[in-house]
């Protein structure tokens, strides 16, 4: 039963374009939310985070939102560069400090 | 800088082998995982730490065991390699502590290939 799903296994989009990943979750007790970026044949670094009691929080490119009555989050990538081409995860805490992960999705952003 | 590193980036092992894998963190952190990615599954939970000579079995713990035997060294043992367990196996630690999260920091991860 997977928790948390990223049904776009993979995304194109056109340098200095808008990216769009996509995360939903089944499981309404999940408090903390994070997105991992990860390059071949590196370990996933942490990107950005929210908590449960917001709906958007913002890093630079990077904005994450949170539709807790859709179950629902997302990250922004604006303006996409080539170097954000990478897989990323969506993961949601629970039962304090372990994380379930998404299947990811590949994204490729050409010039 | 947290720091984070695996004792092998690529590993062929024949099935039925014992086959150790290691982590070693070097910030102090209580917590530590260890988890394998699949194409198409994510990242799953095989087993974690929160303490020495603490574990607990995650979300596909099944033909796995880990010991911890101090803070910074985590081991993931395979005691008898199977082919279905060819993957990459990543470990991470976090200083999680009293509701307030703290992001996982993960090693390069390990490429096992099991013949």
């Amino acid at each position: 039963d997977q928790q948390v799903k990223q049904n776009s296994p993979s995304l194109s989009v056109q340098e200095g374009r808008i990216s769009i990943l996509n995360c939903d979750y089944t499981n309404s007790m999940f408090d903390y939310f994070l997105w991992y970026k990860k390059y071949p044949a590196e370990g996933p670094t942490f990107l950005i985070s929210i908590s449960s009691i917001k709906d958007k929080n913002e890093d630079g490119r990077f904005t994450v939102f949170l539709n807790k009555s859709a179950k629902h989050l997302s990250l922004h990538i604006v303006p996409s560069q080539p170097g954000d081409s990478a897989v990323y995860f969506c993961a949601a805490d629970y039962q304090g400090g372990k994380l379930i992960f998404g299947q990811g999705t590949e994204l490729s952003v050409k010039p | 800088d947290v720091k984070v590193t695996q004792s092998s980036r690529y590993l062929v092992k024949r099935t039925g082998e014992k086959v150790f894998l290691e982590c070693v963190q070097d910030m102090d952190h209580e917590n530590m995982f260890w988890y394998r990615q699949d194409p198409g599954l994510g990242l799953r939970l095989i087993y974690f730490s929160y303490d020495v000579k603490m574990k607990e079995k995650g979300d596909i713990p099944e033909g796995y065991s880990v010991s911890r035997e101090k803070k910074e060294r985590f081991s993931l043992i395979l005691e008898s390699a199977s082919t279905n367990q060819t993957s990459m196996y990543l470990c991470a630690s976090t200083d999680y502590s009293g509701g307030i999260y703290n992001e996982q920091f993960f090693g390069p991860g390990t490429r096992l290939t099991v013949l």
